[in-house]
């Protein structure tokens, strides 16, 4: 299996600018989570999907932000208009969970490393 | 907020020696997940231990949990300069997983 792939892996852009990140899960997992890390506010999680269906999102950052999953295989995360305090690294990652919100083992994505001018 | 809360910040041992690093979490718990990170790459999972377990196994690595005193340890044996990496503990609250700032532990050869 590839793992989790992520992309694009870098992204500069200007600031006002939208900017999307991909994200292709594990095949068969059905639980997928964006998370942000960045120098000061470390490992942040921001939206969890469990069977393409968003649980939480109350890790979004503000209106800025939007993530979907159209399909077990794919999902973006959005950010429009962005700003310099977006750069950040974004990861992704998948996991299998039979029941209820138990956290089992995630694996994460290489990660996309934006930065936002 | 972050939930779990890692301890020391950063740790510099000579290889060959034990390293031990602490998390400490303010809610009740379904389980706690200890993380590697490797510079500019994505997490891997280390270890799971359930709320129930108190001691858990992996090779060189030794985790505990203490539900008491919601705390838990992550101890490397014999450490290598690979395991030179920033090391996370993760808590599951609800619907939601928090990440610790992590512990920077750098092995010397």
């Amino acid at each position: 299996d590839a793992g989790v792939i992520q992309s694009p892996r870098h992204e500069v852009t200007e600031m006002g600018q939208e900017v999307t990140l991909r994200c292709k899960p594990i095949s068969g997992h059905n639980s997928l989570f964006w998370y942000r890390q960045t120098m000061m506010r470390g490992l942040e999680l921001l939206i969890y999907f469990n069977n393409n269906v968003p649980i939480d999102d109350s890790g979004m950052p503000e209106d800025r932000f939007s993530a979907k999953m159209p399909n077990a295989s794919f999902s973006t995360l959005k950010i429009q208009p962005s700003e310099p305090r977006d750069s950040a690294v974004y990861f992704c990652a998948s996991s299998f969970g039979s029941s209820g919100f138990s956290y089992n083992e995630q694996f994460f994505g290489p990660g996309t490393r934006l930065t936002v001018l | 907020s972050q939930q779990g809360e890692e301890d020391p910040q950063a740790l510099s041992i000579q290889e060959g020696e034990n390293a031990t690093m602490n998390c400490s979490y303010k809610t009740s718990i379904n389980n706690l997940q200890w993380y590697r990170q490797n510079s500019g790459r994505g997490l891997v999972h280390l270890i799971l231990i359930r709320s129930n377990e108190r001691e858990k196994h992996s090779g060189r690595l030794r985790v505990t949990l203490d539900t008491s005193k919601k705390s838990s340890s992550l101890l490397i044996t014999a450490s290598r300069a690979a395991d030179t990496a920033s090391y996370f503990c993760a808590t599951d609250e609800g619907n939601d997983m928090r990440f610790g700032a992590g512990t920077r532990l750098t092995v010397k050869p």
